[in-house]
């Protein structure tokens, strides 16, 4: 069975530093996988999404992922953090063919003056 | 377009009343889904509907009920509330019912059992 794993539960930063929001999964066959952003009292809205091709994704908003194959990974990043991006991030699976999206358990990104 | 639609937008029930939270969308997508989402557990699905007149089971099913009116709505019943339902709801569609459709949120409803 699937199942997804984000390493930490809370992530402050300074704006205008590097983050990077940490995704492992496990699955045994092959899988798309997605970030997800739920701004404070908001619905989620999709950031990015891996299916297949270049392990470098980009999304909205200047944040990228990469799809590591070997390490059962797809970390998320942004180089320069504003505070506007203040928010909860989810990583979410889904093995191939599957119609079942399977959410980590988020992680709070808190961009500070 | 309004999108995805979600109503009541707060609710307080005691133990053992029913509700039933309502659903609609306009993005003419055929699949839709229930989620509840509670504090360090991310998003569980509860049900979902490939098409109008079909649905599934998804992850925490019990104490639910669902029901595809149509098309564009989609509903979720509580028939005799219990605190472990306090959570904060989420209805989604897709286009269509493959892995890797994007899904699209409404604004959630946050109930309260007493």
């Amino acid at each position: 069975a699937q199942s997804v794993t984000q390493l930490d539960s809370q992530v402050p930063v300074f704006e205008e530093a590097p983050v990077e929001l940490r995704c492992n999964y496990s699955s045994s066959v092959s899988v798309y996988l997605f970030w997800y952003v739920q701004y404070p009292n908001q619905g989620l809205q999709l950031l990015l999404k891996y299916l297949s091709g270049s392990t470098l994704v980009k999304g909205i908003n200047g944040f990228e992922a990469e799809f590591n194959k070997s390490q059962t990974s797809f970390h998320l990043r942004k180089p320069s953090v504003h505070i506007s991006d203040t928010a909860e991030y989810f990583c979410a699976v889904s093995e191939g063919g599957s119609e079942k999206l399977v959410f980590g358990k988020g992680t709070k990104l808190t961009v500070n003056p | 377009n309004a999108g995805v639609t979600q109503t009541p937008k707060f609710q307080v029930l005691k133990t053992g009343q029913s509700m039933t939270l309502q659903c609609a969308q306009d993005m003419n997508h055929n699949s839709m889904y229930w989620y509840r989402q509670d504090p360090g557990m991310g998003l569980r699905l509860i049900y979902y509907s490939a098409s109008e007149g079909t649905t599934d089971k998804g992850e925490v099913p019990n104490g639910y009920n669902v029901s595809r009116l149509n098309k564009r709505e989609f509903s979720l019943r509580l028939e005799s509330a219990a605190p472990s339902q306090t959570s904060v709801y989420f209805c989604a569609t897709s286009a269509d019912l493959i892995a890797y459709n994007e899904q699209f949120f409404g604004p959630g409803t946050r109930l309260t059992v007493l």
